[in-house]
């Protein structure tokens, strides 16, 4: 059973755009929504994370969007540039079950020049 | 503060053989999760460990076992191998098993042939 599901699987925007990618979780538990960030090769880097008691946070040109009641949180990419080109994931947690996460599928965003 | 290490970086083996992969965690961690990322997906919860005891287990077989070590440093251990084992194997540490922030090692590529 999927818990949490992402989409796009794949994005395509010009530099200076906004990238907007979405997920959507079924587990009401979770408590903690984190996105990440992995280059090829590399492992995940945290991006930002927000908690369900808070709608929206903003962290430079990163903002996660966040609707408890859908269900569904979103990453905003502003003034998008070529090396934000990445895999991001989605995922979310739940303290009662010892932080563990469960990811999204992904998201390939590339930044055209 | 030294990051999350992980070795070998990439590892060849063969379908029916036994690997053991490692990982540091960044100091002052005392927990320790790991997951499977398979090619073009999102990473996979294994197991995690909070002072040196197995806390938490996902979906995988008994195949798949670990160790914590007093130093916080972890080892994943895969018998019997399978073509379908063959996947980037990612820690993660983080200060406490209840804090939500895990930071990732960049991963140990494994192919199963």
């Amino acid at each position: 059973q999927q818990q949490v599901k992402q989409s796009p699987q794949s994005l395509i925007v010009q530099k200076g755009g906004i990238s907007i990618i979405n997920c959507a979780y079924e587990n009401t538990a979770f408590d903690y929504f984190p996105w990440y960030q992995q280059f090829p090769g590399k492992g995940p880097a945290l991006l930002i994370a927000i908690r369900p008691d808070v709608s929206e946070k903003k962290e430079g040109r990163f903002t996660i969007s966040f609707n408890k009641s859908a269900k569904q949180f979103s990453l905003h990419i502003m003034d998008s540039q070529p090396g934000d080109s990445a895999t991001y994931f989605c995922a979310a947690s739940k303290r009662t079950s010892g932080s563990r996460l469960t990811f999204g599928e992904g998201t390939q965003l590339t930044v055209n020049p | 503060e030294t990051g999350v290490t992980q070795s070998p970086t990439h590892l060849i083996k063969t379908r029916g053989q036994q690997v053991t992969l490692r990982c540091s965690s960044q100091s002052g961690h005392n927990t320790v999760s790991w997951y499977q990322q398979a090619l073009g997906q999102g990473p996979q919860f294994i197991f995690q460990y909070y002072r040196e005891e197995e806390n938490g287990r996902g979906n995988f077989p008994p195949r798949f076992s670990g160790l914590q070590f007093p130093n916080y440093s972890s080892e994943l251990n895969v018998n019997a191998l399978e073509l379908d084992d063959s996947a980037l194997y990612l820690c993660a540490s983080r200060a406490d098993m209840y804090q939500e922030t895990q930071y990732f090692g960049p991963g140990t590529r494994l192919l199963v042939l």
